[in-house]
């Protein structure tokens, strides 16, 4: 069965630290990835994602992802974090074609410190 | 536009009990996804509607779980009978078709099981 994995449980980092969050997901075949954010009451919302093409994809408030089909992840990146990006963020992985069989990874909690 | 909407925000009932959510999706939005996300987990989908039709509902436990979106528009989900192991955060997403891929999500209505 498809799986999402996300490295970090947990990430506490200062203002303008540099940020990675992990993603693997374990599908062979051809795959969408996409990275969703939960901010601190409300609602998961899209922050970017990957269809085909460049596998540096740029998002919403900085964020960026880059896909390495020979390592099976999809990792989430932004050069300086800010306290408002404090949420929860969740990588997910659907097959291509069907748009369906989302699966979610467990999430990462990331808190800024000010 | 309008988000997604759904009720209640919050339930709390007693194990073997029943209990109903319901969601309105974005106008226009053919497809609907619930999903179920326990504490400390990413969202695991439930079920996939495309319009009135089922597309996906390998995830769901059948014995105890019902959804229904009769007129390809708002969908009720139905716990019958409600189980400790419920409690979660049910959630509820649209996107305007299977191959939009970006998906909105409503609030959820957290569920407690006692």
């Amino acid at each position: 069965a498809q799986s999402v994995s996300q490295h970090n449980h947990h990430v506490i980092l200062s203002e303008a630290a540099s940020l990675e969050l992990g993603c693997n997901y374990s599908y062979g075949g051809t795959v969408n990835l996409f990275w969703y954010v939960q901010y601190p009451g409300q609602h998961l919302q899209l922050l970017l994602k990957y269809f085909s093409g460049d596998p540096l994809v740029k998002g919403i408030k900085g964020f960026e992802a880059e896909f390495i089909k020979s390592k099976f992840s999809f990792n989430l990146r932004k050069p300086s974090v800010q306290w408002s990006d404090t949420a929860e963020y969740f990588c997910a992985v659907n097959r291509d074609n069907y748009g369906q069989n989302f699966v979610f990874g467990p999430g990462t909690r990331l808190s800024v410190l000010p | 536009e309008a988000g997604v909407a759904q009720s209640p925000r919050y339930k709390i009932i007693e194990k073997r009990q029943s209990v109903a959510f319901w969601c309105n999706p974005i106008s226009g939005h053919a497809t609907l996804y619930w999903y179920q996300q326990i504490l400390g987990q990413g969202p695991k989908l439930l079920i996939q509607f495309q319009n009135n039709g089922v597309v996906d509902d390998s995830q769901l436990p059948k014995d105890r779980f019902s959804a229904e979106r009769l007129k390809g528009v708002d969908s009720t989900l139905k716990i019958q009978p409600a189980k400790l192991e419920d409690s979660a955060v049910y959630l509820c997403a649209s996107s305007s078709g299977p191959f939009s891929y970006e998906q909105y999500f409503g609030p959820g209505t957290r569920l407690t099981v006692t």
